[in-house]
């Protein structure tokens, strides 16, 4: 199957700092990146989808300005977490695919804001 | 707003044992997938079921759709201590385009005992 990678796998922060997190397809052009988030124990909250090239469309209730997602290539995609306050505590997962195939999961990336 | 709701949330069973997974969704859908989750781990595709009718089965695993009911099933067989691990379903709301998105229930947190 396809290979989506994120980095890094966890990061521990302090309030007030930006956070970065890199979403690629290894072995396909991704047309499409969601990015989802999922508390302890719970579901998969959709974030925001985002095309290559142009701008991401956010799911009701998140900040785009908190998570700015660029999309700049078909093989990556970014998301900034701005001024993380800990209850951006939470597990980011991106997925990939393309046309309208099957979502492929990076591995997520652990994030703790102290 | 498209709802999915999975039941049971939590089933623990006996190795051996058979035993099945519910999803139903709110509005009409021609796509829906199965993911299994380890603790701390991203998501693995089990099943992309694509029509009514559908049925596809991968080892002791075997899904079903039935579009008309919006019911979808995970059925268990012969259970084993590996299958431990969170199931969830998640729904393609059918938005258009290169923008599907898909919406995820709750998660069945199943545990084999020995």
């Amino acid at each position: 199957g396809a290979v989506v990678s994120q980095h890094p796998s966890r990061v521990i922060c302090k309030s007030g700092t930006s956070v970065k997190i890199e979403c690629r397809s290894l072995d396909f052009q991704a047309t499409t990146m969601f990015w989802y988030r999922q508390f302890p124990k719970q579901s998969l909250m959709l974030m925001a989808t985002s095309n290559e090239g142009s701008k991401a469309t956010y799911e009701q209730g998140v900040e785009k300005d908190k998570f700015l997602i660029n999309h700049a290539s078909l093989t990556l995609s970014t998301l900034t977490v701005t001024s993380a306050h800990p209850e951006d505590s939470s597990f980011y997962i991106c997925s990939a695919s393309w046309v309208r195939e099957t979502q492929y999961f990076g591995p997520g990336t652990r994030l703790l804001v102290l | 707003e498209l709802k999915v709701e999975q039941n049971p949330l939590f089933l623990s069973m006996q190795e051996g044992k058979n035993y099945t997974i519910y999803c139903n969704y709110s509005t009409t859908s021609d796509r829906l997938y199965w993911y299994r989750q380890d603790p701390g781990k991203s998501l693995e595709s089990l099943f992309v079921l694509l029509s009514n009718g559908a049925v596809k089965q991968e080892g002791r695993l075997m899904a079903s759709l039935d579009t008309k009911a919006r019911l979808s099933t995970l059925h268990i067989t012969a259970a084993v201590h590996d299958l431990s691990a969170t199931y969830f379903c998640a729904v393609d709301r059918g938005s258009g385009g290169s923008n599907y998105k898909l919406t995820f229930g709750k998660g069945t947190l199943l545990t084999v005992n020995p």
